[in-house]
């Protein structure tokens, strides 16, 4: 199984440029997740989605959106990049909202905004 | 609310020796605790986790943990560090809606030869 997946890897935006994240998971998990990952701050909920259809903001989701159209893929769009938002995104998944309920994370994306 | 506090940044071992890595959590509710290891580009990997039951909690790779109530605590553990440990570990609480987890800020472990 490939897990949770996450595209791209790498990327450099121009302040003010949109991107799109894209992440999709294969275990057919209702629960899908957007962290961001700073240096020495942990990792930080920005949006979170119970299913299709569903979504909520997180602790930081101000300069993100996000949309669950299928069970499979959860993309995080950045509308006017800043240089606030250079970190590493993290999409991740879990089979329920359980708290005892671990998450399977992608391999990250690391974001630089210049 | 619930929080988890890492103490130390930065721990380093040498190999064979004895890896202490210190987590203490923050909840009003019964926690569920977690910890994560995270290898240098890559994402995060569960290494184990305290839901109830047995305090003590093994997980892969030769970790363990033990759940301390009375402390507050739930230290990672392995008796005998291999170069191959040298990684990001991150503890975690999960909130109460089970909608999200809540990272301390990670320590990162040297294993020196």
């Amino acid at each position: 199984n490939a897990g949770v997946t996450q595209t791209p890897k790498f990327r450099i935006l121009k302040i003010g440029q949109s991107m799109t994240l894209q992440c999709a998971q294969d275990m057919n998990h209702n629960y899908m997740y957007w962290y961001r990952q700073d240096p020495g701050m942990g990792l930080k909920l920005i949006y979170y989605s119970v299913g299709a259809g569903i979504t909520d903001k997180g602790e930081v989701p101000n300069g993100y959106n996000v949309s669950r159209s299928t069970t499979e893929d959860f993309p995080l769009r950045l509308e006017l990049a800043a240089p606030s938002q250079t970190s590493v995104y993290f999409c991740a998944s879990s089979y329920s909202g359980a708290m005892n309920t671990e998450a399977f994370f992608g391999q990250g994306t690391r974001l630089t905004v210049v | 609310a619930q929080s988890v506090t890492q103490l130390g940044s930065h721990v380093s071992v040498s190999e064979g020796a004895l890896v202490l890595l210190r987590c203490n959590y923050s909840s009003s509710v019964p926690p569920y605790l977690f910890w994560y290891v995270q290898y240098p580009n890559q994402g995060l990997q569960l290494l184990l986790k305290y839901t109830t039951g047995a305090t003590l909690v093994k997980g892969i790779n030769g970790f363990e943990a033990e759940f301390k109530k009375s402390e507050t605590s739930f230290h990672l553990t392995k008796p005998s560090a291999h170069m191959s440990d040298a990684a990001e570990y991150f503890c975690a609480v999960s909130g109460y809606t089970g909608n999200q987890f809540y990272f301390g800020t990670g320590t990162s472990l040297t294993v020196i030869p």
